[in-house]
């Protein structure tokens, strides 16, 4: 069965500090990935969408970058932080013939003072 | 283009009570619609999801949506509500594609006992 692992599930950093959220997925192969971002009250937003491997489409100008270096792992990264990027933060992933089913992981929550 | 609407941002029932949970959305194309549902500090889960084949779809816990394309609705219903039922439940529409799942800003779940 396919498992999506996220970490850390927990971070407090400074402003100005750099980031690193990781993501991996278990038993799929070639899986599109996904980072959205929750905020209160705002629903999802997708920051950052993934087909293949090295393949990124953002969706939103911002201070974060998405990376993918295998198959299945993909990484959110920033090289400062803003106050503004607090929030939380789910990795997800889908199949290109899933009818646009996704599979979250845990999350993240982010919370840069 | 697409949206979808939650039309209650709360809502409370009593244990044992119907629950309808309301979502209205506006699509170019014949959508997929999903219910996801978020328990505190976790990813979502997919409840159920409607893909142009019966229009009244069965899911997990006892929850079922209906979709009406009339109204353009697909309320999310539950005859009984559990405890266990109180969470964050995010109404979804997709016109396929990769990146073309739109979020509803989430309806908020209370129960009492």
């Amino acid at each position: 069965s396919q498992t999506i692992h996220q970490w850390p599930a927990t971070l407090v950093q400074p402003v100005g500090s750099p980031l690193s959220l990781e993501c991996t997925v278990e038993g799929t192969s070639n899986p599109n990935l996904y980072w959205y971002r929750q905020a209160a009250g705002r629903g999802l937003q997708l920051l950052f969408y993934s087909v293949g491997i090295g393949q990124i489409s953002s969706e939103v100008p911002q201070n974060l970058s998405a990376s993918r270096p295998q198959d299945r792992q993909f990484i959110l990264s920033s090289k400062k932080l803003l106050l503004s990027d607090s929030g939380f933060y789910l990795c997800a992933w889908g199949m290109v013939s899933g009818a646009n089913v996704l599979t979250f992981g845990a999350g993240s929550r982010l919370t840069v003072l | 283009a697409q949206s979808v609407t939650q039309l209650d941002s709360h809502v409370s029932v009593s244990e044992g009570t119907p629950v309808l949970l309301r979502c209205n959305y506006s699509s170019s194309y014949s959508p997929s619609l999903f219910w996801y549902v978020q328990h505190p500090n976790k990813g979502l889960q997919l409840l159920l999801k409607y893909t142009s084949a019966a229009t009244l779809v069965k899911g997990i816990n006892g929850f079922e949506a209906e979709f009406k394309k009339s109204e353009t609705s697909f309320h999310l219903t539950k005859p009984s509500a559990h405890m266990s039922d109180a969470a964050e439940y995010f109404c979804v529409v997709s016109d396929g594609g990769y990146s073309t799942l739109t979020f509803g800003k989430g309806t908020m779940l209370l129960v009492s006992p």
